[in-house]
């Protein structure tokens, strides 16, 4: 079964600055989707940004972008000029033909 | 335009009591999904639907039942409430499969605890 793996349970970071949350996942796949979601204290989920498994180029929406390393199955997400409505709990996820998986979560904080 | 939503929003079930969870969404959307969170971990599948009358089981089916009897509307049933069923279930919808990355939209989620 494929697995999401999220090493950092908290991270914190001051308003403004640049925050990276770090994701691996381990698959046998060759196509596959890979999502950021962010769930702020309200808990409603919402979609960050998505990556195509077969696009080498790094996804990127405003403020956020990934690193997606392929070969390292390697899927981190930047957060630019961080806004203390960043707060929230960050979730990677995947998804292909069989399977969709979440990783446990990174709680940010951004402090003023 | 509502998006998902889910009622109730808090629950708390003695062991053995049986209990739906709603879920509607307004988008039109084919798929819909119900997922559960426990503490500390991600989002768990339990089961989903591709479409009125065609539900499939996740990765946690196990003590749930649903049905889908209307594009907009995907209950949840636990029969026999169990403490292992306390969590957070959150309901979900896309346009289409999840499984071709497909964006999910999420409703605000249920807390359900069972003592």
């Amino acid at each position: 079964a494929q697995t999401v793996t999220q090493s950092q349970p908290e991270m914190s970071v001051q308003e403004a600055e640049t925050v990276t949350l770090s994701c691996t996942y381990d698959t046998s796949e060759s196509n596959y989707y890979l999502f950021w979601y962010k769930q702020p204290p309200s808990r409603q989920m919402i979609l960050v940004i998505r990556q195509e498994a077969y696009k080498q180029q790094n996804a990127t929406e405003n403020r956020f972008s990934v690193n997606f390393q392929k070969a390292a199955k390697s899927f981190s997400l930047k957060i630019s000029d961080s806004q203390l409505g960043d707060t929230a709990m960050y979730f990677c996820a995947f998804t292909n033909n069989n399977d969709m998986r979440f990783g446990a979560g990174t709680r940010l904080t951004v402090k003023p | 335009n509502a998006g998902v939503t889910q009622t109730p929003k808090f629950r708390i079930l003695k062991i053995g009591q049986s209990m739906t969870l709603q879920c509607t969404q307004d988008m039109n959307h084919n798929y819909m999904y119900w997922y559960r969170q426990d503490p500390g971990m991600g989002l768990k599948l339990i089961y989903y639907s591709v479409g009125a009358g065609i539900t499939d089981k996740g990765e946690v089916p196990n003590g749930y039942n649903v049905s889908r009897s209307t594009t907009e509307d995907f209950p949840l049933r636990l029969e026999l409430a169990a403490p292992s069923q306390t969590s957070v279930y959150f309901c979900a919808s896309s346009f289409t499969a999840y499984k071709k990355g497909e964006t999910q939209y999420f409703g605000p989620g249920t807390r359900l605890l069972v003592l």
